[in-house]
């Protein structure tokens, strides 16, 4: 399995401020026949299933915000919320799939 | 707009089968490039991976669950499916079925992000 370990656990962050989650894989999930990096990410309001913000590490699924990016590759990466927003309350997290599926332990965001 | 919905027991007694089934609507289940699949979370912790497969037939399976696992699929009712047998206190969680994007070339199946999520189906092993 590869083990995606996220931090912060948890973080606070003032609203319209900038709040970066950082994700690291146990092992390079960079492909090297496509030059792409196996990860996603996920948000998770309470109550909600989990919903797609971001694949191949920097890709915006469609109808998400611009305020959410993907950076980062082989095994380090980050997701960064910039003028953070009430709604953005939740818990986010990153997914490989370069080998089977694993996701990471999830950081909780709060105003 | 694709729509993904869980169904079966809330209430599976500890040793039996868990059995719950994703209907699909708003598409096909046939749909190249995409794969199904079953995630579950346990109360107040993360997602875990269960399964997931082809509609021709191929699957995947979290190795530390492949033992106990089966995902199918019934392209006539639009709908797949997750058995989990010998089932403990330890799988009691949300399961949620997803969509998942994927390629097929040349024999090889890749399985990659989940774009669409069901809303989840609260699963109790308890006698």
């Amino acid at each position: 399995d590869i083990v995606m370990t996220q931090s912060p656990d948890s973080l606070a962050v003032s609203l319209g401020e900038r709040a970066t989650i950082n994700c690291k894989s146990g092992q390079s999930v960079l492909y090297s026949s496509d030059n792409k990096n196996y990860l996603a990410w996920y948000q998770q309001k309470p109550g909600q299933p989990p919903k797609l913000l971001i694949y191949w590490a920097s890709t915006r699924e469609s109808g998400v915000p611009d305020r959410f990016s993907g950076s980062g590759s082989g095994t380090d990466f980050t997701l960064t919320i910039s003028n953070l927003q009430a709604e953005d309350v939740a818990v986010y997290y990153c997914q490989q799939y370069y080998s089977a599926v694993t996701f990471g332990q999830g950081t909780r965001l709060e105003i | 707009q694709l729509q993904l919905q869980e169904s079966g027991p809330g209430l599976v007694k500890p040793s039996e089968t868990l059995s719950l089934t994703c209907t699909v609507s708003g598409g096909s289940i046939s749909s190249t490039g995409y794969n199904w699949g079953w995630i579950r979370q346990p109360p107040g912790t993360g997602l875990e991976w269960i399964a997931s497969m082809y509609y021709s037939g191929n699957t995947y399976y979290n190795p530390s669950l492949k033992s106990r696992v089966t995902i199918s699929v019934d392209t006539s009712k639009n709908h797949f499916s997750l058995k989990l047998s010998s089932v403990t206190a330890a799988d009691t969680a949300v399961y949620y079925c997803a969509r998942q994007k994927g390629l097929t070339m040349g024999g090889t199946y890749f399985y990659y992000y989940m774009d669409v999520w069901g809303k989840g189906t609260t699963v109790t092993v308890s006698s």
